[in-house]
């Protein structure tokens, strides 16, 4: 069956300094990938999205991420991290050939920014 | 601009009450979705409809129901609360099912407490 594993539950990160969080899949066939964000109190909002093509894939707010097909990957990154990123971050998959279309996601990773 | 509603941000019933959770898109959307969210597990997939007065079992259907009998609305319901339905509720509408053009949007989620 599909799943996704996001490994860290909660990260820190000083404003200013760079961000990566991580993603696992696991899935059959070639997956179409995605990162949400939700910040407190709100529903969540498409970060960026991977179909096909270039594995790194940019996206709003200045993140980015890249497909690693060796690995079974999909991390996402930010160059340097604003107070405003506070929020928790979910890794998706959904199956191409699921009559569904259902989105798999994550755990989420909850992410702090330190002044 | 894409917009999903949900009627009630918090929401607080006694065990045994029937709840109704409704959720309108006015983007013209297909597909329509129904999650719940409880930390640690991400989103998990209740039910989904991909048209008027169809519907699909998702991940963890038990103890709920749906109907959708207008393309833009999409009710979630509790025949009977019980306590471990306590959750936060997001909705979520999409054009298509799967391709490149795939991507729901989510509204900003009702949080119930079940008593």
């Amino acid at each position: 069956a599909q799943s996704v594993t996001q490994p860290d539950i909660h990260i820190t990160v000083s404003e200013g300094a760079s961000l990566e969080l991580r993603c696992n899949y696991s899935y059959g066939a070639t997956p179409y990938l995605f990162w949400y964000v939700q910040s407190p109190g709100q529903g969540l909002q498409l970060l960026l999205k991977y179909f096909s093509g270039d594995t790194l894939v940019q996206g709003i707010k200045g993140f980015e991420a890249e497909f690693k097909r060796s690995q079974s990957s999909f991390n996402l990154r930010k160059p340097s991290v604003h107070w405003s990123d506070a929020a928790e971050y979910f890794c998706a998959v959904v199956s191409i050939y699921n009559q569904g279309g259902k989105l798999i996601f994550g755990q989420g990773t909850e992410l702090s920014v330190k002044p | 601009d894409v917009k999903v509603t949900q009627s009630s941000r918090y929401l607080v019933k006694r065990t045994g009450e029937k709840v109704f959770l409704e959720c309108v898109q006015d983007m013209d959307h297909e597909n329509m979705f129904w999650y719940r969210q409880d930390p640690g597990l991400g989103l998990r997939l209740i039910y989904f409809s991909y048209d008027v007065k169809m519907k699909e079992k998702g991940d963890i259907p038990e103890g709920y129901s749906v109907s959708r009998e207008k393309k833009e609305r999409f009710s979630l319901i509790l025949e009977s609360a019980s306590t471990n339905q306590t959750s936060m509720y997001l909705c979520a509408s999409s054009l298509e099912l799967a391709g490149p053009g795939y991507e729901q949007y989510f509204g900003p989620g009702t949080r119930l407490t079940v008593t």
